[in-house]
């Protein structure tokens, strides 16, 4: 079975500070891992997904995420961080068909001028 | 390419009513996927369609169902509503196969009183 687990529920950086968002994955096979943000009030859009090429994947707004998986970890983190990354973050992994997705609990994360 | 729609975006009925949320996917996908977002519970899987056809269900009782039509369009039905109904109800589409992402509508707030 699958399933993600991310690791804080809230996370706090200082505008222009690095962000780090851990996500751990639970997968019996190579899972296609992806990282969604959801602003307030709105649907969710893909920041990045890793479908077993390179490790390192960039996504949207300076966002990336490194797949390890002697860890089994899809960390996703930004250099700095703006104003406007403020949101919630979900961690996805889905089934060897790729018909359903996992959702993590998300992380919320709040950036403090 | 015009994303995904969802509509009405906002609806309060009362308990024991029905209601029927309505969601285009992006032209071209197949897939089409209903989550509920609560507070508590966070973002659970309802069911996905293919073809008409559905493939995917979640743990959530018959009250709750789905279609889909020749065009891909779909639709939830929530029969006798509850307070614990209230949600932001999320439509996803996507290509099938492992690794295709979903993409997000905007989402229906329903609230129930």
């Amino acid at each position: 079975a699958q399933s993600v687990t991310q690791l804080d529920s809230h996370v706090s950086v200082s505008e222009g500070t690095p962000v780090l968002l851990r996500c751990n994955y639970s997968s019996s096979y190579s899972p296609s891992l992806f990282w969604y943000v959801q602003h307030p009030n709105k649907g969710l859009q893909l920041l990045l997904k890793y479908t077993s090429a390179a490790t390192l994947v960039k996504g949207i707004n300076g966002f990336e995420a490194e797949f390890k998986k002697s860890e089994t970890s899809f960390h996703l983190t930004k250099p700095s961080a703006h104003m406007s990354d403020a949101a919630e973050y979900f961690c996805v992994v889905s089934d060897t068909t790729g018909n359903q997705f996992y959702f993590g609990t998300g992380t919320s994360l709040t950036v403090i001028p | 390419k015009a994303g995904v729609t969802q509509t009405p975006r906002y609806l309060i009925k009362t308990r024991g009513q029905q209601v029927t949320l309505s969601c285009s996917p992006i032209s071209g996908h197949r897939s089409v996927s209903w989550y509920q977002q609560t507070p508590g519970q966070g973002l659970q899987f309802l069911f996905e369609y293919f073809s008409e056809t559905q493939r995917n269900k979640g743990n959530f009782p018959g009250r709750f169902s789905g279609r889909q039509f020749s065009n891909s369009r779909s639709e939830m039905n929530v029969s006798t509503l509850e307070l614990g109904d209230s949600a932001l109800y999320l439509c996803a589409s996507s290509l099938q196969g492992q690794g295709y992402e979903q993409y997000f509508g905007p989402g229906t707030r329903l609230t129930v009183t």
